[in-house]
């Protein structure tokens, strides 16, 4: 069963505009939700994590349990956000990826 | 430096021709895991261990082994390789999975089989 939906393969938004990524789960526990990001050329590492709350690189993200939802928005986009953006969820013994948003910043 | 290291970073090789891509954990994780990475698929799992000697299928396990004789190494192995595990194959490693684990990436091993 797929664990955790990105809707959106390929998203563009100009610089400086606002970016939302979406990411929905299904899981009947208490979802451990993250985002990773895979930028040119590198491996992917922890964006964040929603157990911490916290902000990085302009970027946001928050769980909501109603809708099953942890979208990452960030108001203003930089160039150098151009990336793959992974929503993840683990479980008590596995770690579940989504297919991936790849986002492209216009200058 | 705490890193996750495969090998090789790349490699062609030809259809039936056992291979096996090493990856290597210097931070003490229990847990390590094979992911292959294909357009419009994102990650999929093949493989994931706990510990040492404990290891169970993934998502798409079929055509690969692992092994886990050491906590630091979890290779993988493909038998007999064919054109359809042409892909880019990610490692990755972390304490065991559940509240603010974070998972460490290899760099990546591109693999074409023709």
């Amino acid at each position: 069963a797929q664990r955790v939906t990105q809707p959106e393969k390929l998203l563009s938004v100009f610089k400086g505009a606002p970016v939302e990524l979406k990411c929905n789960y299904s899981y009947s526990g208490s979802p451990e939700l993250f985002w990773y990001v895979q930028y040119s050329r590198q491996r992917l590492q922890l964006l964040l994590r929603h157990i911490s709350r916290e902000s990085i690189k302009g970027f946001t993200a928050d769980l909501n349990k109603g809708e099953t939802s942890f979208h990452l928005k960030k108001p203003f986009a930089q160039e150098e956000d151009s990336a793959m953006y992974y929503c993840a969820l683990t479980t008590g013994n596995q770690f579940y990826f989504g297919t991936g948003t790849s986002l492209t910043v216009i200058p | 430096e705490a890193q996750v290291t495969q090998n090789p970073r790349y490699l062609i090789t030809v259809t039936g021709k056992k291979l096996t891509v090493t990856c290597s954990q210097n931070m003490n994780h229990e847990y390590m895991s094979w992911y292959r990475q294909d357009p419009g698929l994102g990650l999929r799992q093949i493989y994931y261990s706990m510990n040492v000697e404990v290891t169970d299928k993934g998502d798409v396990p079929e055509g690969y082994k692992v092994s886990r004789k050491e906590k630091r190494n979890f290779p993988l192995i493909l038998e007999s390789p064919s054109p359809n595990q042409t892909s880019l194959y990610f490692c990755a490693s972390s304490f065991q999975p559940g509240t603010n684990t974070e998972a460490f990436f290899g760099q990546g091993t591109r693999l074409t089989v023709v």
